[in-house]
């Protein structure tokens, strides 16, 4: 079965833009949850949604927000960009909204800054 | 807050060789990920550990999961140049939403 999709998988974009970055979960998946990856901070959570409300959010500002659709599909913004936003964007999606089950994730948005 | 720690963070090996990553984290969880990515690729799910003395083997690699002492064990046997890559792992604390520790690169020479 098709897994987690995200797009684009490469942009550029310049300081003071905003971005929308896209994410397909894997069929009947319900929970869809976010992470940031960054040479000097590693991997950081960004926001988790399940039936369409984010039920977590990570330590980042307000320009980082999401969403959820019906169909489950998720994107997230970030507006007012700045130089230390470029990193790789996961996406990931797993069956429950409860702990323990496997959480996939997708190939990455990877976002650059200039 | 939840801290999770990863060592080695560099780990050059022989073919052949066995060796182990260890995964501290500081607060009780019984949820513990494993996963691989491979340089300019995704996270690849490995193990998913949901109890205290819980053991999972999938080829060369075999992990653990005490959460009395808050540690997991990546055990790798035998190791090929195949396994070379970033192994992360990974504790989830509140449904979902996982603190990851900063990785181990894994090198096999052969």
């Amino acid at each position: 079965k098709a897994g987690v999709t995200q797009t684009p998988r490469y942009l550029i974009k310049t300081r003071g833009q905003q971005v929308t970055l896209s994410c397909s979960p894997i069929s009947g998946h319900r929970s869809v949850s976010w992470y940031q990856q960054t040479p000097g901070q590693g991997l950081q959570f960004l926001f988790e949604y399940f039936s369409e409300t984010q039920r977590n959010k990570g330590n980042f500002p307000g320009r980082f927000s999401g969403r959820q659709f019906s169909n489950s599909r998720s994107e997230m913004n970030v507006s007012t960009l700045e130089l230390g936003d470029s990193a790789l964007y996961l996406c990931a999606s797993s069956l429950r909204g409860s702990s323990g089950n496997t959480i996939y994730f997708g190939e990455g948005s990877w976002l650059t800054v200039v | 807050e939840l801290k999770v720690e990863q060592n080695p963070l560099f780990l050059s090996m022989q073919e052949g060789k066995n060796y182990t990553i260890y995964c501290n984290y500081s607060t009780t969880s019984d949820r513990l990920y494993w996963y691989r990515q491979d340089p300019g690729k995704s996270l690849e799910s490995l193990f998913v550990l949901l109890s205290n003395g819980a053991v999972k083997q999938e080829g060369r690699l075999m992990a653990s999961l005490d959460t009395k002492a808050r540690l997991s064990t990546l055990h790798i046997t035998a190791a090929v140049h195949d396994l070379s890559a970033t192994y992360f792992c990974a504790v989830d604390m509140e449904g979902n939403k996982l603190v990851f520790g900063a990785g181990t690169i894994l090198r096999v020479k052969s």
